[in-house]
């Protein structure tokens, strides 16, 4: 079982917008404003599409998005194309020996 | 540009000691602040967080594998390199380093990972 709750997917179409959750505590998600998302496609390294919370790293689509509420985190991809369709992992940083602790993961399906 | 690759056997019997070696470019493990770690996926499964070592050589470690880790650094040779005993087939898995920022998980930089599989 992960430390972060995210669903194990979600799917929709191309053009819309789609969001995915990762639920944690006050220990983590809710405690710190470092919470990163990664897309990983089959077969590939995964490659980290937002940090701390709502950060793009440069040659990100700006069409990725990140937010916070409370212990929830989430990730919007708007105007959904094929290419989007990948595993999406969260992960958050905690000021303890954990360090990190990451997600579940979320299969993405572009319809 | 940063890179970072990483190397080790692709077959390791139960119960002996893994030794995976990160090599990395384009940045120095001397620089304030820049760490490496060390990540893995299991076939079909999610990410775990292993350990990471820092420019100041604090090694921290995931604390369910913490008795059987341990992360060094060279970095004359610009390398970082993972100790794991006593292997299990559980420990089958994708093993990634990536460059780390301290007290973030900022992990923008990953290497293209090595598949490790434990089997007798």
């Amino acid at each position: 079982q992960s430390a972060l709750t995210q669903p194990a997917s979600v799917s929709g179409s191309p053009g819309q917008s789609i969001t995915i959750s990762c639920t944690g505590t006050s220990n983590d998600v809710g405690g710190y404003n470092f919470v990163s998302w990664h897309q990983q496609h089959p077969g590939q390294a995964p490659k980290l599409v937002i940090y701390d919370v709502s950060n793009r790293p440069s040659g990100v689509s700006n069409r990725f998005s990140g937010s916070k509420s409370g212990n929830t985190a989430s990730l919007t991809i708007s105007g959904l194309q094929a290419e989007d369709e990948a595993d999406y992992y969260c992960s958050s940083f905690i000021r303890s020996s954990t360090l990190v602790v990451f997600g579940g993961g979320t299969k993405l399906t572009v319809l | 540009q940063i890179t970072l690759k990483e190397s080790g056997p692709t077959l390791v019997k139960p119960t002996q000691t893994l030794t995976l070696t990160c090599i990395f470019s384009g940045f120095s493990l001397e620089s304030s602040g820049v760490g490496v770690g060390w990540i893995r996926q299991s076939p079909g499964k999610t990410l775990e967080w292993l350990a990471l070592i820092y420019w100041d050589d604090d090694q921290r470690y995931s604390p369910s594998l913490k008795t059987r880790l341990t992360i060094t650094k060279d970095t004359s040779k610009n390398q970082v390199v993972l100790t794991m005993t006593n292997v299990d087939p559980v420990d089958t898995a994708t093993y990634y380093c990536v460059h780390a920022l301290m007290a973030t998980n900022r992990f923008e930089h990953w290497g293209q990972g090595t598949l490790v599989t434990v089997s007798s």
